[in-house]
């Protein structure tokens, strides 16, 4: 499967312990998303890299939050002191850098906080 | 920043008919228009986008049409089948320092009848 890969797809923590998630981007696609995305409601932009360069942050990245893309491969996205209001659905999308930045996302991490 | 609102949020129609979902966008710099599905537990996939310099783009059963000057734009699915039964994601984003960020509708769960 050479598409969009998250791992893990499903964690369960309790509240105030640190989680981490890896992304792995669709083969040399150099841009890469994070999006978090709760019950019935659409993605929410959270942070954007581009190759290990990371360009933007939305402002629901806490300080809590942690993104890094090293080598401009795979990504890890870190939560410190994890709350109940983390519950969601955390999504990776990767696109090739060029006129067109389609994105295709993976199947996504689900976070559920106790 | 950019707001898109999505409608209707919940769509029953009969097998063989059509559909039509609906968003409005508030960003007029906005240049690019994809259109996500996404199956209960499954990754959002691209089914069609369109970009501002566009006015209609069409792939078989789906088409995507944009008024710029209303800033909206629709999808349209014709002769529906059951497996078209999903949630529909609208987004718009704009080229930002390379970056496409996503900023995505509330979705329009689609159900469709035999």
């Amino acid at each position: 499967d050479t598409g969009v890969s998250q791992d893990p797809r499903h964690k369960i923590t309790k509240r105030g312990q640190n989680v981490t998630f890896r992304c792995d981007p669709i083969s040399e696609h150099n841009r890469l998303y994070w999006y978090r995305q709760t019950l019935g409601q659409g993605p929410e932009f959270l942070t954007y890299f581009q190759n290990e360069a990371q360009l933007e942050k939305s402002r629901l990245l806490s300080d809590r939050f942690s993104a890094e893309r090293p080598k401009g491969s795979f990504s890890t996205l870190e939560i410190q002191r994890t709350e109940q209001g983390d519950s969601a659905m955390y999504l990776c999308a990767s696109s090739a850098l060029g006129p067109t930045d389609t994105q295709y996302f993976g199947p996504g991490t689900r976070l559920t906080v106790l | 920043g950019e707001n898109v609102e999505q409608h209707p949020s919940t769509l029953s129609v009969q097998e063989g008919d059509s559909a039509v979902i609906k968003c409005t966008y508030s960003d007029s710099a906005s240049n690019y228009f994809p259109w996500y599905k996404q199956e209960l537990g499954k990754r959002p996939q691209l089914i069609i986008d369109i970009r501002s310099n566009v006015g209609e783009k069409k792939d078989q059963r789906i088409a995507v049409t944009l008024n710029k000057t209303a800033k909206h734009f629709s999808l349209h699915i014709t002769e529906t089948q059951p497996e078209d039964s999903a949630v529909y994601f609208c987004a718009a984003s704009k080229a930002a320092g390379g970056a496409q960020k996503l900023v995505f509708g509330q979705g329009t769960r689609l159900t469709i009848n035999p």
